[in-house]
């Protein structure tokens, strides 16, 4: 079945180091989304991905969908203490469908 | 935006008995909800996807019979865990996909902490 591959599984950086998740897939997606869970919460949404090589930018997060929309990344740039948590990518085979999620990256940040 | 409630938002149980989890859309109208189960320090994985008024859809390997899933209103549904036992214990989230709108995003329930003893 499709699955949805996030590496790494955990990262540590100094505070105003820049942190990139990536994701891939196994199979062509409709669409990517990424989310933020912090410790003890629920997922909370970013932002979803939807054209080929489309990039999105929220502030010091940039987002990227691969020409191919098989893969994707996350980017931080100058990480700050607020920014730790687990980053899931998550993926949909067509519009509405259910969402498969990566395992993971957990971003731990010490100032 | 869209908001989705989910209760209880923990529930400790005995082992056997069952339990209910509503998923609520508050203000649209969910056509579609999904069910997830995440257990501690790993990733949500889909359970089953709820259509109203039909059947739900479940993923390999998820029991239908010990998790019955409800979708009885555009608004409303129930997941039961059926005689539950200690390894079900896990956080189940629920999400709903609205019937306007970006036929993509869905929006997520707090989730519900599920302990049994």
């Amino acid at each position: 079945g499709q699955q949805v591959m996030q590496i790494p599984q955990y990262q540590h950086v100094q505070e105003g180091e820049d942190f990139t998740t990536y994701c891939n897939s196994s199979t062509t997606l409709s669409n990517i989304q990424w989310y933020k869970q912090r410790p003890g919460g629920h997922p909370v949404f970013l932002i979803q991905l939807v054209k080929s090589g489309e990039v999105k930018k929220q502030k010091r997060l940039t987002f990227q969908f691969g020409e191919a929309k098989k893969n994707s990344s996350l980017h931080i740039t100058a990480t700050q203490t607020t920014d730790v948590g687990t980053y899931f990518c998550a993926g949909g085979r067509q519009a509405g469908t259910a969402l498969i999620f990566g395992k993971g990256t957990t971003l731990s940040v010490s100032s | 935006g869209a908001v989705v409630s989910q209760h209880p938002s923990w529930v400790i149980c005995k082992s056997g008995t069952s339990v209910k989890i509503e998923c609520r859309s508050l203000d649209f109208q969910a056509t579609t909800m999904f069910w997830y189960r995440q257990f501690p320090k790993q990733s949500l994985m889909l359970m089953a996807t709820s259509n109203e008024g039909s059947k739900a859809t479940y993923e390999q390997g998820v029991e239908k019979d010990k998790f019955l899933i409800n979708h009885a209103s555009l608004t409303l549904s129930t997941l039961t865990v059926t005689s539950a036992h200690p390894e079900d214990s896990s956080f189940y989230i629920c999400s709903a996909r609205g019937t306007s709108g970006s036929s993509y995003e869905q929006y997520f329930g707090p989730g519900t902490r599920l302990t049994v003893t």
